[in-house]
C-alpha cells in the first residue's frame, strides 16, 4: 500500500509569512509524529498524536508552531511568522500504535525561509 | 529525561573494513533501542531494533545496559552502507522516540 506522503516537497517562503505543511499517514496507523531535521542538529521531535488522546506538544520550539490532526488521519503543521532559523526538512512519520512500533517516514518537506 | 548520544558526526572507513557506530543513552529504566538509516535520496527507515536480536544487512547491535550503549557493528563494510544512521530510544514513560544527532557513514572504495 501507499506509504506516508507529505506535501509540498519543497517550500520557499519569505520571513514573516505563515506556512502549512501536510502529512498523510499510512491508513490504519493511529500514531503520527512530526520531526525537524536540520544540518548538524539531527532529528528533533516536534509533536506526537495518538488516536483521540491529547497531542504531546513538548517538542514544539515556540508558540509560532502548531499542528492538528483531523479525523485521526491527515495532519497539518503550521508555522506562523516564519524565521530564517525555521529552515529545515520537516519529516512526518506514522506507526501502528506507539513510539515503540516501527515508524514509517514520509519523504519530508524542505522549508527555506528567505 | 532520556537522552541519546552519537559522538561521531562523520565516520569514514574503507570497503571491507569493520565499522562501529557508537550510541550511548541515558535512561534509568529498561529502554527499547533502535537504529534508523537514511540512504541518499531515500526515506528514513528502520534498520534494526534490539529486541529482535537479528542481523540486518550484516549489521548487528547489542544492548549493553552496564555501559548504557547500543553500538552498531558490521564486520565488513560495503559501499552501499554509506548513509546517515540514527540511534533512537523508546522508554516506557515516553510516547515518542528520542533520536540521537546521527552519524554520517561513508564507505570508501
Amino acid at each position: 500500500g501507499a506509504g506516508v506522503s507529505q506535501s509540498p516537497s519543497n517550500k520557499v517562503t519569505e520571513k514573516g509569512k505563515d506556512v502549512e505543511l501536510r502529512c498523510d499517514p499510512i491508513s490504519g496507523h493511529t500514531a503520527l509524529y512530526w520531526y525537524r531535521q536540520s544540518l548538524g542538529q539531527g532529528l528533533e521531535f516536534l509533536i506526537y498524536f495518538q488516536g483521540n488522546s491529547a497531542p504531546d506538544k513538548s517538542g514544539l520550539p515556540s508558540d509560532r508552531f502548531s499542528a492538528e490532526r483531523t479525523g485521526g488521519s491527515v495532519s497539518t503543521l503550521t508555522i506562523q511568522r516564519t524565521q530564517q532559523e525555521d529552515s529545515a526538512v520537516y519529516l512526518c512519520a506514522s506507526s501502528f500504535r506507539t513510539g515503540a512500533d516501527t515508524q514509517y517516514f514520509g519523504p519530508g518537506t524542505r522549508l527555506t525561509v528567505l | 529525561a532520556q537522552r541519546v548520544t552519537q559522538p561521531e558526526k562523520l565516520l569514514s572507513v574503507f570497503k571491507g573494513a569493520p565499522v562501529e557506530l557508537k550510541c550511548n543513552y541515558s535512561y534509568s529504566g529498561s529502554p527499547e533501542l533502535f537504529w534508523y538509516v537514511q540512504y541518499s535520496r531515500q526515506r528514513l527507515q528502520l534498520l534494526l531494533r534490539h529486541i529482535s536480536r537479528e542481523s540486518i544487512k550484516g549489521f548487528t547491535a547489542d544492548l549493553n545496559k552496564g555501559e548504557t550503549s547500543f553500538h552498531l557493528k558490521k564486520p565488513f563494510a560495503q559501499e552501499e552502507d554509506s548513509a546517515m544512521y540514527y540511534c533512537a530510544l523508546h522508554s516506557g514513560s515516553a510516547r515518542q522516540l528520542t533520536f540521537g544527532s546521527g552519524t554520517q557513514l561513508t564507505v570508501l572504495p
